[in-house]
């Protein structure tokens, strides 16, 4: 059963423009989300989290869009450039029962192309 | 650099051995955590140590996997008699203490273990 969702493995964009990864998650009690970006051969690397109680962060080139009633989140890189290639985890974590169990999805590769 | 360090980054070993792998997390971190990374697929919660508390293990596949942490800083995690399915890379990560805020997780860059 898995609880965190990217159902896009890959993505392809042209640097400049605007990437959008997605993330559906099943488990209501969820309610902070991150994202993680890695590289091959490294471990992955934290970006940008979420709490439940907003529906937008922002970092930067990074944003974090959470809709709690369609279980949906996702993550806008603008603009995108080339060295933003790499693997993207969603993760989430749920505070009413175990806060420091994150639970991943399986990762969507994002190429930007120069 | 002043990351989560693991060692060794690869280990090939052949089935029916025992493996540790080494974890040194961030200074200051109290929270520990183990991952592992099966090819194709999402991390997978392993562990979890807490300061003095009695660790987390729901996430331990069987028993023949175990951890510790002593002193509170370094971690080791053992696998006895290795199967083929223990393949994956096993990634380590720390965080401050939780004090009931949520605290990003950190990572090390993983042991790439490949059983024989």
């Amino acid at each position: 059963d898995q609880q965190v969702k990217q159902n896009s493995p890959s993505l392809s964009v042209q640097e400049g423009r605007i990437s959008i990864l997605n993330c559906d998650y099943t488990n209501s009690m969820f309610d902070y989300f991150l994202w993680y970006k890695k590289y091959p051969a490294e471990g992955p690397t934290f970006l940008i989290s979420i709490s439940s109680i907003k529906d937008k962060n922002e970092d930067g080139r990074f944003t974090v869009f959470l809709n709690k009633s369609a279980k949906h989140l996702s993550l806008h890189i603008v603009p995108s450039q080339p060295g933003d290639s790499a693997v993207y985890f969603c993760a989430a974590s749920a505070s009413i029962t175990s806060n420091y169990k994150l639970t991943f999805g399986k990762g969507t590769l994002l190429t930007v192309n120069p | 650099g002043a990351g989560v360090s693991q060692s060794p980054s690869n280990k090939v070993t052949e089935k029916g051995k025992d493996v540790e792998l080494r974890c040194d997390p961030i200074s200051g971190h109290t929270a520990l955590y183990w991952y592992r990374q099966s090819l194709g697929q999402g991390l997978e919660f392993l562990i979890y140590f807490q300061g003095n508390s009695a660790p987390d293990k729901s996430g331990l596949p069987s028993d023949r996997f175990s951890a510790e942490r002593t002193g509170g800083s370094v971690s080791t995690l053992t696998i006895q008699r290795t199967q083929q399915e223990d393949s994956a890379v096993y990634l380590c990560a720390s965080s401050l203490a939780m004090g009931g805020n949520n605290q990003p997780q950190h990572f090390g860059d993983g042991t790439r273990l490949s059983i024989l």
